[in-house]
């Protein structure tokens, strides 16, 4: 039983670059969210989604886009990296007004 | 005022020591409640919800005062396994959104 699973695990960018990470759930959770975690600051929602083909911004939106094509994944892109990007990432999933399930991470380095 | 707020600890206690943890939240439209743990380098885990009629899961247990808009967490017999960070966790009414406390670092010392 995967749960969460969230590719890659650690990424080094340099600065304008762009990636997407991948979250795969196999839960079959309707609702599904992007959080990065810096030092001192706790867990902050970037984006989430409500059901296939919705998003929404999250707390600290700015530099990054989401996609939920397919009910199970939930991507997440940078266009252009930011060192203020350096973080890192989780995601989770859940059942509408239940606790979540998060990923094991990515820690990103944005040089 | 930050929406959910804990204490940052750290809170260093000897095995066996009984622990508490506080935390308050601002929105009075909340309706559930959960503590996370989350170990170093690891990602969030449920370590348990938390009713109203204050609830037990073996050696924590979890009260709710939504009048005083305080949640605590309590650790009987500590063990070293149980050093973590620890969320308080809110989700408002109507919300999917989960608002997150910074946490409480607990270390249990030999």
């Amino acid at each position: 039983n995967a749960g969460v699973t969230q590719t890659p695990k650690f990424r080094v960018l340099k600065t304008g670059q762009s990636m997407t990470l991948l979250c795969a759930q196999d839960m079959n959770h309707e609702y599904m969210y992007w959080y990065r975690q810096d030092p001192g600051m706790g867990l902050r929602l970037i984006h989430y989604s409500v059901g296939e083909g919705t998003t929404a911004k999250g707390e600290v939106p700015d530099g990054y886009n989401v996609s939920r094509l397919k009910k199970q994944n939930f991507l997440l892109g940078l266009e252009s990296a930011a060192p203020s990007q350096t973080s890192v990432y989780f995601c989770a999933s859940s059942f509408g007004g239940q606790p979540q399930h998060f990923g094991d991470g990515t820690r990103l380095s944005i040089l | 005022r930050k929406e959910v707020e804990q204490d940052p600890g750290p809170f260093n206690v000897p095995e066996g020591a009984t622990v508490a943890f506080n935390c308050t939240y601002s929105n009075s439209a909340s309706q559930s409640f959960f503590w996370y743990r989350q170990d170093c380098r690891k990602e969030p885990k449920l370590l348990m919800s938390v009713y109203s009629s204050g609830n037990e899961d073996g050696r924590f247990t979890a009260q709710l005062n939504r009048a005083s808009q305080y949640i605590s967490l309590l650790i009987r017999d500590s063990k070293l396994s149980d050093s973590a960070t620890y969320l308080c966790v809110c989700l408002g009414a109507g919300s999917y959104q989960l608002t997150f406390g910074k946490g409480t670092k607990l270390s249990v010392i030999p």
